[in-house]
């Protein structure tokens, strides 16, 4: 079966705070790619990292890193020094490589309180 | 540069009505189209996904369709909305297998 589990529902932090949003995913698949989206009160899904299953690099991105580790089955996210406008649900995805459907996590709601 | 438009943002529908929701993508040639639907604090469940002009195809069975009448338009249609059908709709494109969604504004539904 191939799933993504975002067991974390809500998180709240603190301005400045780091905070880790945790992703976990599940396929026989080789080759597949993991995603994560951000949806802000707008409702607009936006684009934050594509990551192949070759490529088990830490990226950076500003205040934004991701953790892939395959033995795991892990693609965390961390935001550091949190930001009021972090606040959105961030969704966590898989695609298997040769298919059109991405799989989707439950998505985690982050409160960033000033 | 790639855009993609839907519309309307918010519709309120009596239930027993009809539905018609409009997506289209400019700046793309054959983009892969998608329909999803968010409930309320609730995931992404796909409705739907084409891969060209009349393939559709259908994720869950449903009182929903799907059309593609061109290349870069997609449309999710009901002959009559259940209260169900309530939700936040979504359309998005991609040009490939593994490359990233680009995801429309979305359409707020509220089937009363």
């Amino acid at each position: 079966a191939q799933k993504v589990t975002q067991a974390q529902t809500e998180i709240s932090v603190v301005e400045k705070e780091d905070v880790t949003l945790d992703c976990v995913y599940e396929t026989r698949d080789t080759t597949y790619y993991l995603f994560w989206y951000k949806q802000p009160p707008s409702g607009e899904l936006v684009f934050l990292i594509r990551r192949n299953s070759f490529d088990e690099q830490n990226e950076i991105s500003g205040r934004y890193s991701w953790n892939f580790q395959k033995s795991t089955s892990s693609f965390n996210f961390t935001i550091t020094a949190s930001q009021v406008v972090d606040s959105a649900v961030y969704f966590c995805a898989l695609v298997p490589s040769g298919t059109y459907k991405y799989i989707f996590g439950t998505g985690t709601r982050l409160k960033v309180l000033a | 540069s790639q855009t993609i438009h839907q519309w309307p943002a918010t519709l309120v529908q009596p239930v027993g009505s009809p539905l018609s929701l409009e997506c289209t993508v400019e700046g793309t040639s054959n983009p892969n189209l998608y329909w999803y639907r968010q409930a309320a604090g609730r995931g992404l469940q796909l409705l739907f996904y084409s891969v060209g002009i009349g393939q559709i195809s259908s994720e869950v069975p449903q009182n929903l369709s799907a059309s593609r009448p061109q290349d870069r338009q997609f449309i999710l249609s009901s002959k009559k909305l259940l209260l169900s059908d309530s939700g936040f709709y979504l359309c998005a494109w991609s040009v490939g297998q593994g490359i990233g969604y680009t995801f429309g504004s979305g359409t707020r539904l509220t089937v009363v």
